[in-house]
């Protein structure tokens, strides 16, 4: 069974800090999918990163950067110089390999990020 | 860009009523999916569609819900006798692929359902 744990329930910074959100996953299969959505207050989930199980080279996309550790089972989310537009809940979310039906994804708690002036 | 639709944004019901919920993925997805997001908690699976039939089912997702593809756009939820706790946010999401390159699922806005 696939499962996902994000520790943070929810994290305050300061404008133009950096921030990383923690997330750990659970599953048996060696091919699966990792993804980052963040959901404003206005509800909306939006897509932000994906990764493969197969592919651990972190990368960074303008303000954010992932560090994806398969040792520890890590999938984790970095915001530098964060704005009050990041103010939101962040979901880490898990799929497992391709079963030819589609691909459930398996969400985590969330952390609520409060980015403050 | 091309996005998921859902209608209605809120819906009100009777506890025992059925509702329809309305989706229109993104067209030139195959794979549909519908999730609900109690509040404050967290986004739950309910069920995945693919070539018209169901491809997997959440234990939430028991005999008093059904999905329907009745025409080549919409993807419809229905809940046949709500429940005070099927009161929650349902989104819809459509992926192009299952697995593999392009198969981050792309969410709609969401149908917030109150049951009284």
């Amino acid at each position: 069974a696939q499962k996902v744990t994000q520790a943070q329930t929810e994290i305050s910074v300061v404008e133009k800090e950096d921030v990383t959100l923690d997330c750990v996953y659970e599953t048996r299969d060696t091919t699966y999918y990792l993804f980052w959505y963040k959901q404003p207050p206005s509800g909306e989930l939006v897509f932000l990163i994906r990764r493969n199980s197969f592919d651990e080279q972190n990368e960074i996309s303008g303000r954010y950067s992932w560090n994806f550790q398969k040792s520890t089972s890590s999938f984790n989310f970095t915001i530098t110089a964060s704005q009050v537009v990041d103010s939101a809940v962040y979901f880490c979310a898990l799929s497992e390999g391709f079963t030819g039906g589609g691909n459930k994804l398996t969400f985590g708690t969330g952390t609520q990020l409060k980015v403050e002036l | 860009e091309p996005e998921v639709t859902q209608t209605p944004s809120h819906q009100v019901t009777q506890m025992g009523q059925e509702v329809i919920l309305h989706c229109v993925p993104i067209s030139n997805h195959l794979y549909f999916y519908w999730y609900r997001q109690i509040l404050g908690q967290k986004v739950e699976f309910l069920v995945s569609f693919y070539n018209n039939e169901i491809s997997e089912k959440s234990e939430i997702f028991d005999d008093q819900f059904s999905v329907e593809r009745p025409d080549g756009s919409n993807f419809t939820l229905k809940i046949r006798s709500t429940k005070l706790e099927d009161s929650a946010m349902y989104f819809c999401a459509s992926s192009e692929l299952g697995g593999g390159a392009s198969n981050e699922q792309f969410f709609g806005p969401g149908t917030r359902l109150t049951v009284l």
